[in-house]
């Protein structure tokens, strides 16, 4: 039963353009979000987090919007650019405190100059 | 201040052999994580640890697999007899002592032949 859905595999956009990469849940226990970025042969790097007291959260280029209601949410990446291209996982933790996460499988995004 | 380390970065056992994955934390964290990612997955959470403590090993199988965090030294994963099923990436984290994002090491690659 997976708790984290990252529905879509992969995302191409052009460079320059916006990025939106989606992210689904299932447990109303999660109370705080988080996006990794991950280059092929090297560990996930933490990008920007959510807590579900916010609705939005912006860092730079990358912006987490989170729908409570619904359960989901995205990662905005403005403008793209070609070393954006890795494979983005979405994570989620429930309560607060260090507890572990659970990783959905993950979107492979490409930018294309 | 050096990141998550993990050694080492790949490892190659045939089936029954042991695999030890050693992990040291970023400075000035206590709390260990280990998680496991196959193929086209995303990570799975095995065990959390803190100094001489086990503090979730929920995601750890029950047999063959152990995990310490010794008062000194490395964080190590033990994996006793291996088979063809362990071949896999290996990553740990880290975290502070306050609630907050982990942060990954480069991961271990075990193949088993």
């Amino acid at each position: 039963d997976q708790q984290v859905k990252q529905n879509s595999p992969s995302l191409s956009v052009q460079e320059g353009r916006i990025s939106i990469l989606n992210c689904d849940y299932t447990n109303s226990m999660f109370d705080y979000f988080l996006w990794y970025k991950k280059y092929p042969a090297e560990g996930p790097t933490f990008l920007i987090s959510i807590s579900s007291i916010k609705d939005k959260n912006e860092d730079g280029r990358f912006t987490v919007f989170l729908n409570k209601s619904a359960k989901h949410l995205s990662l905005h990446i403005v403008p793209s650019q070609p070393g954006d291209s890795a494979v983005y996982f979405c994570a989620a933790r429930a309560y607060s405190g260090n507890t572990p996460l659970v990783f959905g499988k993950g979107t492979r995004l490409s930018v294309i100059a | 201040n050096a990141g998550v380390m993990q050694n080492p970065r790949h490892l190659v056992r045939r089936r029954g052999q042991e695999a030890r994955l050693r992990c040291s934390p970023m400075k000035g964290h206590s709390h260990v994580y280990w998680y496991r990612q196959l193929p086209e997955e995303g990570l799975k959470f095995m065990v959390y640890l803190q100094k001489e403590n086990i503090i979730d090993e929920s995601g750890m199988p029950k047999e063959r697999f152990s995990a310490e965090f010794p008062k000194e030294g490395p964080s190590i994963l033990r994996i006793q007899q291996v088979v063809r099923g362990d071949s896999a990436a290996y990553f740990c984290a880290s975290s502070p002592p306050v609630p907050g994002e982990q942060y990954f090491g480069p991961g271990t690659r075990l193949t088993v032949t």
